[in-house]
């Protein structure tokens, strides 16, 4: 039973098209994030959710949009895809806020734009 | 705002030697630290972390970290490098200011030689 589970693993697609990937964690968690990691293995947090709301919001283009059908779920739908956008994609969840909380991860989507 | 410096992109071991991984954290409160690994091709793992009780903190496969306020130094040790180990190690800092954000820092990939 994978405790974060994100699909797909892969993606290549072409500069300008729109493309999503999906979250899921069956751990009971109230708290779900979105991580961005670049081609030199730079983390950076994109979003959290907590309960379904929106609670980090980084400075993220507005062609990145997450959604949170529900606390076990947080999606990432991305717009116009650009060169830039080339990264391994990670969710996360955590029990709550507590900053002393541990995240557990999911395996990562890598997403390719040509 | 919180940051976290690792000293060294890379680090080559000697299976059985001791493996040392420097982390520095810049913050004005009283920090959470924390040392992930990430294995290849997956998400990143807890390897243990400081939340302002014993400042020497045992975590998993023999690792330990030491907080050191004076030096604000949050360095990863673990005696003997196992080829197991051949990882990257992120430190990172909850912001207590945003909600649970963990800022990580650049990694450190560690290379153990047979």
């Amino acid at each position: 039973d994978t405790a974060v589970s994100q699909t797909p693993k892969y993606l290549v697609t072409q500069m300008g098209n729109d493309k999503s990937i999906k979250c899921e964690q069956n751990l009971g968690h109230d708290t779900m994030y979105w991580y961005k990691q670049d081609s030199k293995k730079f983390l950076k947090i994109m979003f959290s959710y907590n309960n379904k709301e929106l609670i980090i919001n980084e400075t993220v283009p507005n062609r990145f949009s997450p959604k949170s059908p529900d606390k076990a779920h947080l999606n990432l739908h991305i717009n116009s895809l650009e060169l830039g956008d080339s990264a391994v994609y990670f969710c996360a969840s955590s029990q709550d806020l507590r900053l002393t909380g541990e995240l557990f991860f999911g395996e990562g989507s890598r997403l390719t734009v040509l | 705002a919180q940051s976290v410096t690792q000293l060294g992109s890379h680090v080559s071991v000697s299976e059985g030697a001791l493996v040392l991984l420097r982390c520095n954290y810049s913050s004005s409160v009283p920090p959470y630290l924390f040392w992930y690994v990430q294995y290849p091709n997956q998400g990143l793992q807890l390897l243990l972390k400081y939340t302002s009780a014993a400042t020497l903190v045992k975590g998993i496969n023999g690792f330990e970290a030491e907080f050191k306020k004076s030096e604000t130094s949050f360095h990863l040790t673990k005696p003997s490098a196992h080829m197991s180990d051949a990882a990257e190690y992120f430190c990172a800092v909850s912001d207590r200011a945003a909600g649970n954000k963990l800022t990580f820092g650049g990694g450190t990939r560690v290379l153990v030689k047979p």
